[in-house]
């Protein structure tokens, strides 16, 4: 079946630091990816989306690589903040074109 | 703008009971969706509509209907509450199937 994993771990670094999150998909090649950041208590937030022909994108301190060989996109925040702790979920369309959600990852970021 | 509105906030009910979760966007999306999440599973998709008078299936419908007869509402009816219907609840709507803009979410109870 067609599915998104996304590291359950929380990911936990020093303020400054550039956080990575990753996000695999297997069993479909989906037309593109997107990044949601959720806090506690709230709905998600669209953050970023990247198509199946776009390598990299960038908003901000935010970029997102999409890598079809891997089967992976990753998620960086640059000189990150503590403002930035939440969870952020990787999206991305199925062969039906709904949405598939991961589970998300925690991240921390520490002063 | 208001976004995507969620009623009610939080809500208790005992098993077999009934009820209905309201949705409304003033965004004029076409395409509106109902998510449940539960720790550690993600968003799970639970039915779908696509414009006015159009809803389809999502990955986990069993125990719910929905019914779109305006663009602006978008109800989900729980037929008889058991307690695996426990969870948030989030209310999606977008203009294309890409970028979502999520309501603040219904927290439900069934004991």
């Amino acid at each position: 079946s067609q599915k998104i994993e996304q590291n359950s771990e929380a990911l936990n670094i020093q303020e400054g630091k550039t956080a990575t999150l990753t996000c695999n998909y297997t069993n479909y090649s989906p037309a593109y990816l997107q990044w949601y950041r959720q806090d506690p208590g709230r709905g998600p937030v669209f953050l970023l989306l990247i198509r199946e022909n776009e390598k990299e994108k960038r908003k901000e301190r935010l970029k997102v690589t999409f890598d079809t060989t891997l089967k992976q996109s990753l998620f960086h925040i640059t000189a990150s903040q503590p403002a930035d702790s939440a969870t952020y979920l990787c999206a991305s369309s199925s062969n039906t074109g709904k949405l598939i959600f991961g589970q998300g990852t925690t991240l921390q970021v520490k002063p | 703008n208001a976004g995507v509105t969620q009623t009610p906030k939080f809500q208790v009910l005992k098993t077999g009971q009934s009820m209905t979760l309201q949705c409304a966007q003033d965004m004029n999306h076409e395409y509106m969706s109902w998510y449940r999440q539960d720790p550690g599973m993600g968003l799970r998709l639970i039915h779908y509509s696509v414009g006015a008078g159009i809803t389809d299936q999502g990955e986990v419908p069993n125990g719910y209907n929905v019914s779109r007869s305006t663009t602006e509402d978008f109800p989900l009816r729980l037929l008889s509450a058991a307690p695996s219907q426990t969870s948030v609840y989030f209310c999606a709507s977008s203009y294309d199937r890409e970028e979502q803009y999520f309501g603040p979410g219904t927290r439900l109870t069934v004991t």
